[in-house]
């Protein structure tokens, strides 16, 4: 299942509202997941089945989506949210990871 | 709080054969399938291998199917991947992840910091 994440890179500035879509090649219903990465960091699961928000994980990150077409919104963004973001299907093997969307600093 | 923490990556020529291992604590370890995810360097998160709590099922992504070995021993509490035949595309810092699927929604909700895999010459 191929993953399409966009846009691959984006500026923001502190308290903004970001968006971040991913489509799949094919329906997959609920099975798709959200996490952030920072450099040097492990990966941290944000979102999974598509809008069920991770134990921890602050309430201005939220999921939407089903079938083929996702996103991933941040209500307000805060400085420690520049990241890159992945989202990732768990419907079938091979699991995939869309291309990934690095969130700036304006 | 779940631990999981990588060890044996280094540099290797191409060719040749390295074993990562995956210590887990603070979970029961033999109930969860558990996972490979690598990143190569100025590239996305790719997985790379997975296994049942009891070792059943193994699956591999096509890039390193052949090559890896995947396997756990639940009474030490870790995961290895055996890797041989290494390439430079294999270069990437891989890291150990559990999956939980308590929903039914298979996902990587807990990964360690990973280890540096460098293949080169």
């Amino acid at each position: 299942i191929q993953m399409t994440q966009s846009p691959s890179s984006l500026s923001a500035s502190v308290g903004d509202r970001v968006t971040i879509t991913c489509r799949t090649s094919q329906s997959i219903s609920s099975y798709l997941n959200w996490y952030q990465h920072k450099p040097g960091k492990a990966p941290k699961l944000l979102i999974y089945g598509a809008s069920s928000l991770q134990s921890g994980v602050p309430s201005r990150f939220s999921g939407s989506g089903s079938g083929t077409d996702f996103t991933l919104t941040i209500s307000s963004l805060q400085p420690e949210d520049f990241a890159t973001y992945y989202c990732q299907q768990s419907h079938s093997t091979p699991l995939t990871f869309g291309g990934g969307t690095k969130v700036e600093i304006k | 709080e779940v631990q999981l923490v990588e060890s044996g990556g280094g540099l290797v020529k191409p060719g040749g054969s390295l074993r990562l291992s995956c210590a887990a604590s603070d979970f029961t370890f033999s109930t969860y399938t558990m996972s490979w995810v690598r990143q190569t360097p100025g590239k996305g998160l790719e997985w790379v291998s997975s296994i049942s709590s009891s070792r059943t099922y193994m699956y591999y992504a096509d890039s390193v199917k052949g090559r890896f070995t995947i396997s756990r021993d639940n009474a030490k509490n870790s995961l290895y991947l055996q890797m041989n035949s290494l390439r430079a595309e294999d270069t990437a810092v891989y890291y150990c992840a559990r999956d939980a699927d308590d929903v039914g929604i298979p996902r990587f909700d807990y990964w360690g910091q990973g280890a540096l895999v460098t293949v080169s010459s």
